[in-house]
């Protein structure tokens, strides 16, 4: 079991540049969540779709934020432009959808934006 | 919503002593509690997790307890080693595909 893949694992961009990070969940789970993690906020949700449909877009701090799942095994979280504020380490966890949700994650991406 | 509060942010214990972390949480809905691990660049792992209709749960030398009336759930690891240390997070939910929400986390050192 590859577990769920992010990538880049690195990302260093100029302020209002786009950033694509991209995640593939692991085999079989529907639902995949997108988390930022910051040292002053801790981990927020940003955005969760189940068999790829968002459900609840809440956390994502601002337009500039924006999130798709084409299908069951990709999903991209976008930053355009980015701005210093939005250097974090961003998650993409994933699950099964039942009883109780066991979230997987994966590596992360570490974002800084300069 | 739901708001869990983790205590303490941080905890030094010597090797093979015992480590507690506790959290608490606000919405009486919630009843899935896991926790998780997170070593340094990589992302958390699940460790262990309780759900509402048990009040503790062991493997090996962690385990978790759950007071549903009080609302609050606790992490203890015993024989604490070296590579016990990392931040843990403990986090809760309702069932169903509901997002986590998670404590600040608890960073643990195990002195050798």
């Amino acid at each position: 079991d590859a577990g769920v893949i992010q990538s880049p694992r690195h990302e260093v961009t100029e302020m209002g540049q786009e950033v694509t990070l991209r995640c593939k969940p692991i085999s079989g789970h529907n639902s995949l969540f997108w988390y930022r993690q910051t040292m002053m906020r801790g981990l927020e949700l940003l955005i969760y779709f189940n068999n790829n449909v968002p459900i609840d877009d809440s956390g994502m701090p601002e337009d500039r934020f924006s999130a798709k799942m084409p299908n069951a095994s990709f999903s991209t979280l976008k930053i355009q432009p980015s701005e210093p504020r939005d250097s974090a380490v961003y998650f993409c966890a994933s699950s099964f959808q039942g009883a109780y949700n066991e979230q997987f994650f994966g590596p992360g991406t570490r974002l800084t934006v300069l | 919503g739901e708001n869990v509060e983790q205590h303490p942010s941080t905890l030094s214990v010597q090797e093979g002593d015992s480590a507690v972390i506790k959290c608490t949480y606000s919405d009486s809905a919630s009843n899935y509690f896991p926790w998780y691990k997170q070593e340094l660049g990589k992302g958390p792992q699940l460790i262990i997790d309780i759900r509402s209709n048990v009040g503790e749960k062991k493997d090996q030398r962690i385990a978790v307890t759950l007071n549903k009336t009080a609302k609050h759930f606790s992490l203890h690891i015993t024989e604490t080693q070296p590579e016990d240390s990392a931040v843990y997070f403990c986090a809760a939910s309702m069932s169903g595909n509901t997002p986590l929400v998670f404590g600040k986390g608890t960073r643990l050192s195990v002195i050798a």
